[in-house]
C-alpha cells in the first residue's frame, strides 16, 4: 500500500533561519512525489516535483530512495513562506497526501 | 496556464436538498478528475476518482448514493451531495490532470466549495 507520512503538524522558525519539512513514504514501485503549498485562503498550489530536479521560491527537495524520503528544504525561510505543505505521492491514476504541516516562519 | 475553475465556492442549504458542485479544467483537457473533502485543519481526503466517460471509483467508506459524480467530458466533472444533511457540511475540492505531458501528471486544484447544511 502507498503511504504519506509528514511526521510534524506544526513547525515554527524565525525568518532567515534553514527550514525543513520532513516526508516518509511507503511504496513498493517507482513513487512519483511531490510538494504542494496552500497559502492562507488560496487553493492548493503545486510547489515542485521530484523529477523535476528544481527549485522552486528557494525550495528544493531532493529524493532518497535509501531513507524513502522526500524531505523539502530551503536554506533561509521567509516571513510569506508560511503556509501549509503537503507531501504528495503519485502513482498510475491515483495521488495520495500526507497529512500536512503548517509552517509557521515569525520575524 | 493549468487553471482549474469550482463552482459554486459557498453554498447554504437546507437538510434534505441535492447540491451540485463543479470543476472545469480551463486550459486544459483532463483524464481524470479527484473529488476531495477537507475537514478543519486536516488533510484532504480522497473520495473519488473520475475518469472521462466511465463511472467513477469511489474510496472505501465513500457513498456513491450520496456522492454522485459525472464526468462527462474532458474538461467538466460535477459532484452532486443528494438529500444532503448537516454532517455533509464540509469543503469540498477538486481536482484535475492533465491528459498531456509524460509520467504522472501533478493535479491541478480548484477553489473549493465550502458546504453548509443548515
Amino acid at each position: 500500500a502507498q503511504r504519506v507520512t509528514q511526521p510534524e503538524k506544526l513547525l515554527s522558525v524565525f525568518k532567515g533561519a534553514p527550514v525543513e519539512l520532513k516526508c516518509n513514504y511507503s511504496y513498493s514501485g517507482s513513487p512519483e512525489l511531490f510538494w504542494y503549498v496552500q497559502y492562507s485562503r488560496q487553493r492548493l498550489q503545486l510547489l515542485l516535483r521530484h523529477i523535476s530536479r528544481e527549485s522552486i521560491k528557494g525550495f528544493t527537495a531532493d529524493l532518497n530512495k535509501g531513507e524513502t524520503s522526500f524531505h523539502l528544504k530551503k536554506p533561509f525561510a521567509q516571513e510569506e513562506d508560511s503556509a501549509m505543505y503537503y507531501c504528495a505521492l503519485g502513482n498510475n491514476n491515483d495521488m495520495r497526501f500526507g497529512a500536512g504541516t503548517r509552517l509557521t516562519v515569525k520575524p | 496556464g493549468a487553471v482549474v475553475s469550482q463552482h459554486p465556492s459557498w453554498v447554504i442549504c437546507k437538510s434534505g436538498t441535492s447540491v451540485k458542485i463543479e470543476c472545469r479544467s480551463l486550459d486544459f483537457q483532463a483524464t481524470t478528475m479527484f473529488w476531495y473533502r477537507q475537514f478543519p485543519k486536516q488533510s484532504l481526503m480522497l473520495m473519488a476518482t473520475s475518469n472521462e466517460g466511465s463511472k467513477a471509483t469511489y474510496e472505501q467508506g465513500v457513498e456513491k448514493d450520496k456522492f454522485l459524480i459525472n464526468h462527462a467530458s474532458l474538461t467538466l466533472s460535477t459532484l452532486t451531495v443528494t438529500s444532503a444533511h448537516p454532517e455533509d457540511s464540509s469543503f469540498y475540492i477538486c481536482s484535475a490532470r492533465d491528459r498531456q505531458g509524460t509520467g504522472y501528471q501533478p493535479q491541478h486544484f480548484g477553489d473549493g466549495t465550502r458546504l453548509s447544511i443548515l
